[in-house]
């Protein structure tokens, strides 16, 4: 089985820029999930889908973060505009169904922001 | 390589009970432990980070020590409610830049009303 493809890897960008990161999820899987990495503030949710639908976006730190997930199958996090304080790794996850507590996540994309 | 184990794999109390989940890891090499809640549906929610430098972390009800030395954490529940089930989740992360944490298996907890 594929895991999770997370991309890019890496992604370096200046401030003001609008950065796209994407996320395939393990196929059939119907929740995905954002995280946020930091050395500092340790895994934090974003948001999470089922199906195409967003459940919640409580963790989303400002309106210029956005989430999408068009089909159902893979998903998009915008940053627009992107600031030095949002570099981090951003993390993927995804299950298969509500009541199941494993969680698989993806390698995550690196962002750095100059 | 990091090994982290929880203990128990599930209980189950009555209300009112105050109880202690705990977690071990194998090298105490960490920059700093996690404590997660994760429910049905939900994604992870975070509820105490714990650097390596400090002892404990308080949030409310929750308690989390780190002993880094020995390698163990236990994360303290007062006045346990119904609405604390949930599997509770232990990882830690390496002393390196950029490191990514390593979970436990987790804690299953049921508090019955």
């Amino acid at each position: 089985d594929a895991g999770i493809i997370q991309s890019p890897k890496h992604e370096v960008t200046e401030m003001g820029q609008t950065v796209t990161l994407r996320c395939e999820p393990i196929f059939g899987h119907n929740f995905l999930f954002w995280y946020r990495d930091t050395f500092v503030q340790g895994l934090e949710l974003l948001s999470y889908f089922r199906s195409r639908s967003i459940i919640d976006n409580a963790g989303m730190p400002t309106e210029r973060f956005s989430a999408e997930r068009p089909d159902g199958s893979f998903s998009t996090l915008k940053i627009q505009p992107a600031e030095q304080g949002d570099s981090a790794v951003y993390v993927c996850a995804s299950r298969w169904h509500n009541w199941g507590n494993e969680q698989y996540f993806g390698p995550g994309t690196r962002l750095t922001v100059t | 390589k990091q090994e982290v184990t929880q203990i128990p794999a599930a209980l189950s109390v009555p209300e009112g009970e105050n109880l202690v989940l705990n977690c071990s890891f194998t090298d105490s090499a960490i920059y700093n432990l996690q404590w997660f809640r994760q429910d049905p549906g939900k994604g992870l929610t975070s509820l105490l980070l714990i650097q390596s430098s400090q002892r404990e972390q308080t949030s409310g009800r929750l308690n989390a020590s780190l002993d880094k030395s020995s390698g163990r954490s236990t994360l303290y529940i007062a006045a346990s409610q119904p609405g604390d089930s949930a599997t509770y989740l232990c990882a830690v992360r390496k002393e390196t830049s950029g490191s990514r944490l390593t979970f436990g298996e987790g804690t299953q907890l049921t508090v019955n009303p």
